[in-house]
């Protein structure tokens, strides 16, 4: 079955303590992004990767990291969090150039206290 | 760079009636335009997207989409709605060339009533 798998699904933490959010596809998909989702803004995208070792901002940035040393894996990294980046977080990825993310994970939900 | 607006936050309405979810897009480029659906404590699920060609696209669950270019809109819909077509609707743009960034707008919540 076709699927993306985020891990974990939700997470009460402080601020300052690092985290990070696991993303694993089973499609081989070459393109892989990060979105938070927040009440009243939709979808706004974190970072995306075009493919391994290849990967660029989205529109909100600031106060992470991402790594795609493997195709199937795309974690967030939270260095410091901060209360302002507790949020549901989605993973999706794509084989399509279109642009358009075909696979979402089904979320992590983080709060940061 | 683009802009999604969705023009209702919530629209009610009566299982088995018609109902339009309107999204209006900006964008100096030519871009690609897609619908998706969340349901309640799940990820997106891609509902139909315009490439090029028919502007009437016709994706999953009875939806529709008609691409309209001079109004710049993309407006979402369906003759008759379910009770589990209730759920949060997104529409998002991205431009044809310039990477794998995608705007989405603030989100349409479908509320069926039976």
């Amino acid at each position: 079955e076709a699927q993306v798998t985020q891990n974990p699904r939700y997470l009460i933490t402080v601020t300052g303590k690092k985290l990070t959010v696991t993303c694993s596809q089973n499609m081989n998909h070459e393109y892989m992004s990060w979105y938070r989702q927040d009440p009243g803004l939709g979808l706004r995208q974190i970072y995306y990767s075009m493919n391994v070792e290849a990967t660029d901002k989205g529109d909100v940035p600031e106060g992470y990291k991402v790594s795609r040393k493997e195709k199937r894996n795309f974690p967030l990294i939270l260095e410091s969090p901060s209360p302002n980046q507790t949020s549901l977080y989605f993973c999706a990825s794509s084989s399509d150039s279109t642009n358009q993310p075909q696979h979402f994970g089904d979320g992590t939900r983080l709060s940061i206290l | 760079a683009q802009s999604v607006t969705q023009l209702d936050s919530q629209v009610p309405v009566f299982e088995e009636a018609p109902v339009e979810l309107r999204c209006n897009y900006s964008s100096s480029v030519s871009v690609y335009l897609f619908w998706y659906v969340q349901y309640p404590n799940q990820g997106l699920q891609l509902l139909l997207k315009y490439l090029s060609g028919s502007t009437l696209v016709k994706g999953i669950n009875g939806f529709e989409a008609e691409f309209n270019k001079s109004q710049t809109s993309f407006h979402l819909r369906k003759p008759s709605v379910h009770i589990s077509d209730t759920a949060e609707y997104f529409c998002a743009v991205s431009a044809r060339t310039g990477g794998f960034k995608t705007i989405f707008g603030a989100g349409t919540r479908l509320f069926v009533k039976a």
